[in-house]
């Protein structure tokens, strides 16, 4: 089945530490996406890709960082200069980012502060 | 700069009667917009878009909204409620700067009661 996979659905960081969530595609889209989401706020964009080897910081992409080496995997490395990381991690893609028909979003993963 | 306000925050409703879920947006320009949905912990799932066809759009699960471009709504109905259509509930709208971003609405909690 194509789609999205987030990996993991939970994750426990520790004050200081650096932690990297995954996310990968099959549906060959060309855009990826990683936004956030709190109670109440919807969702803000942190970082997006158009393509291989080019990413671009969204809304609120201090203290996060991502890599696009290959079309399929954009990884969002959460830092520790984030001061407040708690919060649900959505990634999504869209077949082109000048094609807007759909976003596909993964389960999420969840991140605590512990 | 686009933007969408979703007028609530929280709709209750019995099973079997209907549901308004209200959209407001802003944009200077033609909007594509859409109603997305989320079951608790899950990713985002596209219910409809609106891309300038057909101003009525028909979705999944019996929902449909109407883009009304004089009162600026996009307004997301269903005739009769499903216990399994409690969820949140994002209306967005795009970016249209050729990076697919998408803006949401704060999202609005749908609960179906018995």
């Amino acid at each position: 089945d194509g789609g999205i996979t987030q990996s993991p659905k939970y994750l426990f960081r520790k004050e200081g530490q650096n932690v990297t969530l995954s996310c990968e595609q099959n549906l060959n889209h060309d855009a990826m996406y990683w936004y956030r989401q709190d109670p109440g706020q919807g969702l803000r964009l942190i970082y997006y890709s158009q393509i291989v080897n080019d990413f671009q910081k969204g809304d609120i992409a201090e203290g996060y960082s991502v890599s696009r080496e290959k079309k399929e995997s954009f990884p969002l490395t959460v830092t520790s200069a984030q001061k407040n990381p708690t919060a649900f991690y959505l990634c999504a893609s869209s077949r082109q980012a000048r094609d807007i028909t759909e976003a596909f979003f993964g389960q999420g993963t969840r991140l605590t502060v512990v | 700069a686009q933007s969408v306000t979703q007028l609530d925050s929280h709709v209750s409703v019995s099973e079997g009667t209907p549901v308004l879920l209200r959209c407001n947006y802003s944009s200077s320009y033609s909007p594509s917009l859409f109603w997305y949905v989320q079951h608790p912990n899950k990713g985002l799932q596209l219910l409809l878009k609106y891309t300038s066809a057909a101003t009525l759009v028909k979705g999944i699960n019996g929902f449909e909204a109407e883009f009304k471009k004089s009162e600026t709504s996009f307004h997301l109905t269903k005739p009769s409620a499903h216990m399994s259509d409690a969820a949140e509930y994002f209306c967005v709208v795009s970016d249209n700067s050729n990076t697919g971003k998408l803006i949401f609405g704060q999202g609005t909690t749908l609960q179906v009661k018995p």
